[in-house]
């Protein structure tokens, strides 16, 4: 089955600076790719997602990049806020039984210093 | 439009006791998933359903977990008897029917086992 890595596990920033979130997936039949926010105590949130006909895709301060060669895509915030603190989490999917089946790396917690 | 309904959001129970969850999808939506959260770990898939059939129960500890959609509509997901190793945040997502990749997530329930 398939087998998402995700590193940092912890990422400090001060605010205005970049982050980037990166992860690689195992299953070279993945052609979904998205990313959920996750604020302690509330419900994992889709912030951006990718499939596997683009290499790249933004949204304001938020992008996220995809190399289907390698098999890894990465998250990008510029500009940085406070209220990007959270968990970050990338998952990876594909179909089985006939429906979308997602698999998620561990985490990242982003910690944005004012 | 209402997101995923979840109940109850926080759960106290004793070891040994039987305990159940209950979840709402969006509405029109015919694929449901209930995923389990460990503390620090990204959600893991418990199982999935195309209205009420369950396609993918294959990580669902079936001698004490047990879950039901009859109408296709809300699913309830039972744990009999609890473990210590049960505690953690139970979530159920949806998707609006199984060609579709993205899933939105409920609140989730937060099970501890004393």
């Amino acid at each position: 089955g398939e087998n998402v890595e995700q590193h940092p596990s912890t990422l400090s920033v001060q605010e205005g600076d970049s982050a980037v979130i990166k992860c690689t997936y195992s299953d070279s039949a993945s052609n979904y790719f998205p990313w959920y926010k996750q604020e302690l105590g509330k419900r994992p949130q889709l912030i951006i997602d990718i499939r596997s006909n683009v290499g790249e895709k933004k949204d304001q301060r938020i992008a996220v990049t995809l190399n289907k060669t390698a098999k890894h895509f990465s998250l990008h915030i510029t500009e940085t806020q406070p209220e990007d603190s959270a968990v970050y989490f990338c998952a990876a999917s594909s179909i089985g039984a006939g429906s979308y089946q997602l698999t998620f790396g561990k985490g990242t917690k982003l910690s944005v210093i004012p | 439009e209402a997101g995923v309904v979840q109940s109850p959001r926080y759960k106290i129970i004793e070891k040994k006791q039987p305990v159940a969850f209950w979840c709402n999808p969006i509405s029109g939506h015919n694929t449901l998933y209930w995923y389990r959260q460990n503390l620090g770990q990204g959600p893991e898939l418990l199982i999935r359903y195309e209205n009420e059939e369950a396609v993918d129960d294959s990580q669902l500890p079936k001698d004490r977990f047990s879950a039901e959609r009859l109408k296709g509509v809300d699913s309830t997901l039972k744990i009999q008897p609890a473990e210590l190793g049960d505690s953690a945040v139970y979530l159920c997502a949806s998707s609006p029917h199984r060609g579709s990749d993205t899933q939105y997530f409920g609140p989730g329930t937060r099970l501890t086992v004393l």
